[in-house]
């Protein structure tokens, strides 16, 4: 049975970049496409974007050009990086696995991790 | 961005009775609504999507409806672990987005 499991440091201080990572276990992360999606206190949840199987990414236009991912074959994992992060970007972290088959997305979500919780704060 | 808006806030049940949890787009999103359960320390559970296709080894209490900008998610008979947060989330338009959360909570 497939988990995802998130981890990275709890807590950012302000204008940092803020890195966690998603490890796979159960089945090869080369199969499925990824997201990367957030729940904050402010906003909800929040879809910050997806990282498909081939290394390709994408990205919420609210946060494009803060937002890096990747992914490692090799480790099965993938991670996500968010730079010059503010108070704002406080959230509860999950990575999850695309429904889709194929190519292409679905944008539903089969799979989730615990989720991380990250702080921004000095 | 389409927001949805996600009726009521908190819905207060006994076991065995029946729920009725609402999801309102600001605009169509066809047939592409999900449903996801939510407890806390857990991770989301994908419920429904397509907006009535019950996910893999989703009970059969769980059931969706609506097209357009109007949903429903119906628990037919609440079992004690049914209570938890639910949302709705859209695939038609990019970025995909989510609901705000309905809590259902024992009465």
């Amino acid at each position: 049975q497939m988990q995802l499991q998130e981890s990275g440091p709890g807590l950012v201080k302000p204008s940092e970049t803020l890195s966690l990572t998603c490890s796979v276990s159960g089945d090869s992360i080369s199969r499925y496409h990824w997201s990367w999606i957030r729940q904050s206190a402010g906003k909800g949840l929040e879809w910050i974007g997806p990282v498909y199987n081939t290394g390709s990414t994408n990205n919420n236009p609210s946060l494009r050009s803060r937002v890096t991912m990747s992914v490692d074959t090799s480790k099965n994992q993938f991670s996500l990086k968010l730079r010059s992060v503010t108070a704002a970007d406080t959230a509860v972290y999950y990575c999850a696995r695309d429904n889709g088959s194929g190519s292409g997305l679905s944008n539903y979500f089969d799979i989730w991790g615990q989720g991380t919780l990250v702080t921004v704060s000095s | 961005e389409i927001v949805l808006t996600q009726s009521p806030a908190t819905l207060s049940l006994s076991p065995g009775e029946r729920a009725t949890l609402s999801c309102r787009a600001s605009q169509s999103v066809s047939s592409y609504l999900a449903w996801y359960q939510h407890k806390p320390g857990q991770a989301p559970r994908l419920l429904i999507y397509d907006a009535s296709n019950r996910a893999t080894g989703i009970p059969a209490r769980f059931s969706g409806s609506g097209s357009g900008t109007d949903f429903t998610l119906t628990i037919s008979s609440l079992e004690p672990e049914d209570f938890a947060v639910y949302y709705c989330q859209q695939r038609n338009n990019w970025p995909p987005t989510f609901g705000g959360g309905t809590k259902v909570e024992i009465k």
